[in-house]
């Protein structure tokens, strides 16, 4: 059973627009969130976090909202830009559980448009 | 400059066959942890090492270990390899287990085939 979910397989966004990926979870045991970034033959990098004491945090073009009651996040892009064309997993970890790895979504790829 | 390294980037195996993939890290960082995806899959992780101990999840199978000799390096044994393990086997590594969370480091992943 997925706890993570990414329900949009691929989305595309023209360029200079914002990008909103999306990311559902079912555990209210996670506690802290991170969104990570992969390139086509590359592993994936790690993009920006939020942990679950906030609603928002933002890094430069990178913004992400957490909805608790909801169980829901966004990670807000903008403006897009072509380097932005990747394959985007949320993921999330629930720190006082004793599991410590990050359990995935499987992941949006986003696509930009010129 | 790669910080986590997987080697060999691809490898394909014989059904059957056993297999090591191996990963190594420059960051010093106390976890290592690998992950299996499958295509169009999420990550899942398979165990990971906080120093030398050894911390198995519930549903990886037995036909999957792991070593860490030193902190640098750890590697993936899969003994008896099926065509359902082809896969993306990814290592990650970690300053610290829990909090305060720190973000893993990838590595660029060994895409495994078995024929």
């Amino acid at each position: 059973d997925q706890q993570v979910k990414q329900n949009s397989p691929s989305l595309s966004v023209q360029e200079g627009r914002i990008s909103i990926l999306n990311c559902d979870y079912t555990n209210s045991m996670f506690d802290y969130f991170l969104w990570y970034k992969k390139y086509p033959a590359e592993g994936p990098t790690f993009l920006i976090s939020i942990s679950s004491i906030k609603d928002k945090n933002e890094d430069g073009r990178f913004t992400v909202f957490l909805n608790k009651s909801a169980k829901h996040l966004s990670l807000h892009i903008v403006p897009s830009q072509p380097g932005d064309s990747a394959v985007y997993f949320c993921a999330a970890i629930d720190s006082g559980g004793g599991a410590d790895g990050l359990t995935f979504g499987k992941g949006t790829h986003l696509i930009i448009q010129p | 400059d790669a910080m986590v390294i997987q080697n060999p980037r691809y490898q394909v195996t014989q059904f059957g066959k056993p297999v090591t993939l191996s990963c190594s890290q420059t960051l010093n960082h106390n976890v290592m942890y690998w992950y299996q995806q499958k295509s169009s899959q999420a990550p899942k992780l398979l165990f990971h090492y906080y120093d030398k101990d050894f911390n198995n999840e519930a549903d990886t199978p037995d036909n999957f270990q792991s070593r860490r000799p030193n902190t640098s390096f750890c590697f993936l044994d899969i003994r008896s390899p099926g065509l359902g393990d082809a896969a993306m086997y990814l290592c990650a590594t970690s300053r610290v287990r829990g909090p305060p969370m720190t973000e893993a480091f990838f590595g660029q992943g060994t895409r495994l085939t078995v024929v």
